[in-house]
């Protein structure tokens, strides 16, 4: 089956570093995703990569590894305003996406 | 440029009532999706459309129909309401280029509550 894991919840201080982790099992590779979820909002796009590497834009970075089903999403710097939840979205060979349950972020200042 | 539009924001319903959830993007987007969130779980996709006319199952779709007359709107129908089907739905879309292109816009979500 098709499966996506990431930690249910983190927690991390203003001003820090934070690595969120998402590993994936899945038919096919067309992308993997981040989004970003304040509560009670819709999930707005963050970022995507479809190589191994890093992926920087401004205070996040993505990184990917395809051999070993992994990637991360790293935020610098962190403010307040970070305190979110985070989806990890894998595209499939079908073009559809994969979601992980995502990873509930929370900044004490 | 308002993006995905969705109604409504909020609704109650008893077990056995019917209502649409509606869609509309003014994206020219060819591909359109529902979803539902529900606590501890990823998005689930319910059903999907890659342009008008054309319309297919996604992970559930139990309970749901959708249908797509025209490339803006993709309402989704609840049939006859379970509690089960408690949950906020959201309406997404994206071109369908592939790559970057794929990126989903959401709207701003519905949250249903059955009785």
């Amino acid at each position: 089956g098709q499966n996506i894991d990431q930690p249910t919840e983190m927690t991390a201080t203003e001003g820090a570093i934070v690595q969120i982790n998402c590993t994936y099992q899945t038919s096919g590779f067309n992308g993997l995703f981040w989004y970003q979820q304040h509560a009670g909002e819709a999930p707005t796009f963050l970022s995507y990569n479809v190589l191994d590497g890093l992926e920087e834009k401004g205070r996040f970075s993505s990184f990917l590894s395809r051999s070993k089903g992994y990637s991360y999403l790293l935020l610098k710097e962190l403010q307040m305003k970070d305190s979110a939840s985070y989806l990890c979205a894998v595209m499939d060979s079908n073009y559809q996406l994969i979601w992980g349950a995502g990873t509930k972020l929370i900044i004490k200042p | 440029n308002a993006g995905v539009t969705q109604t409504p924001k909020f609704q109650v319903l008893k077990t056995g009532q019917s209502m649409t959830l509606q869609c509309a993007q003014d994206m020219n987007h060819e591909y359109m999706s529902w979803y539902r969130q529900d606590p501890g779980m990823g998005l689930r996709l319910i059903h999907y459309s890659v342009g008008a006319g054309i319309t297919d199952q996604g992970e559930v779709p139990n309970g749901y129909n959708v249908s797509r007359s025209t490339t803006e709107d993709f309402p989704l129908r609840l049939l006859s309401a379970a509690p089960s089907q408690t949950s906020v739905y959201f309406c997404a879309s994206r071109w369908t280029g592939g790559g970057g292109a794929n990126v989903l816009t959401f709207g701003a979500g519905s949250r249903l509550t059955v009785l």
